[in-house]
């Protein structure tokens, strides 16, 4: 079974350009999940995605980041425009359902802004 | 506020020692509880859960945790180490009705050959 992939695994810019990432979840997997993990610090949850409804995206700064999940299936984080504090991993992970499913994690995008 | 609390940053054991990594969590119930490992260049990975019922829970890779109710802790063990199981450690938990896991910071292992 394939795993959760991600692209690009890494990237550097420079503060106020934008970039996106992308994920592809497990197949059959309902619930699509975007962390933010800093260096030093658990993951935490931007927003979270049931098919393609959002279910959570309390913690989404949502003047500058932007994320879809189009029919469905894969979908796209944005971070537009990219500020210093944006240096990070972003994790996508899926699971089957809500709640108590696990959670399957992709390696993840390692951002670093200039 | 509901919080988890890993309260070692970093721990080093030697190859072939016993390991217990400390998890309390702050929750009005009991909450479902998670460990999870991030090894280099690897994504998260699940080692085990604790949903109800027994509260000694076994994992993948040879590690299990126990649930202490009056303690309010999830620490996870292994009896003997492996150079290999070097990684971040992270434990989680989810209120059941809020479908938002809390993560912990994290405790960093380093094995001693």
């Amino acid at each position: 079974e394939a795993g959760v992939a991600q692209s690009p695994r890494y990237k550097i810019i420079e503060k106020r350009q934008s970039v996106a990432f992308w994920c592809n979840p497990i197949s059959g997997h309902a619930t699509l999940y975007w962390y933010q993990q800093i260096l030093g610090q658990g993951p935490k949850l931007l927003i979270q995605f049931q098919n393609n409804g959002v279910v959570d995206d309390s913690q989404l700064p949502k003047d500058r980041f932007s994320a879809e999940r189009l029919k469905g299936v894969d979908s796209t984080l944005k971070i537009q425009p990219a500020k210093l504090e944006d240096s990070a991993v972003y994790l996508c992970a899926s699971s089957l359902g809500l709640a108590l499913d696990e959670q399957f994690f992709g390696p993840g995008t390692r951002l670093t802004v200039l | 506020a509901q919080s988890v609390t890993q309260p070692d940053i970093h721990i080093t054991v030697s190859e072939g020692a016993s390991l217990e990594l400390r998890c309390n969590y702050s929750y009005g119930a009991t909450p479902y509880l998670f460990w999870y490992v991030q090894s280099p260049g690897q994504g998260l990975q699940l080692l085990l859960k604790y949903f109800s019922g027994d509260t000694l829970v076994q994992g993948i890779k040879g590690f299990e945790a126990e649930f202490k109710r009056s303690q309010s802790s999830f620490n996870l063990r292994k009896p003997s180490v492996h150079w290999s199981d070097a990684a971040e450690y992270f434990c989680a938990a989810n209120a059941g009705n809020n479908r938002k896991l809390i993560w912990g910071l994290g405790t960093s292992l380093a094995v001693n050959p």
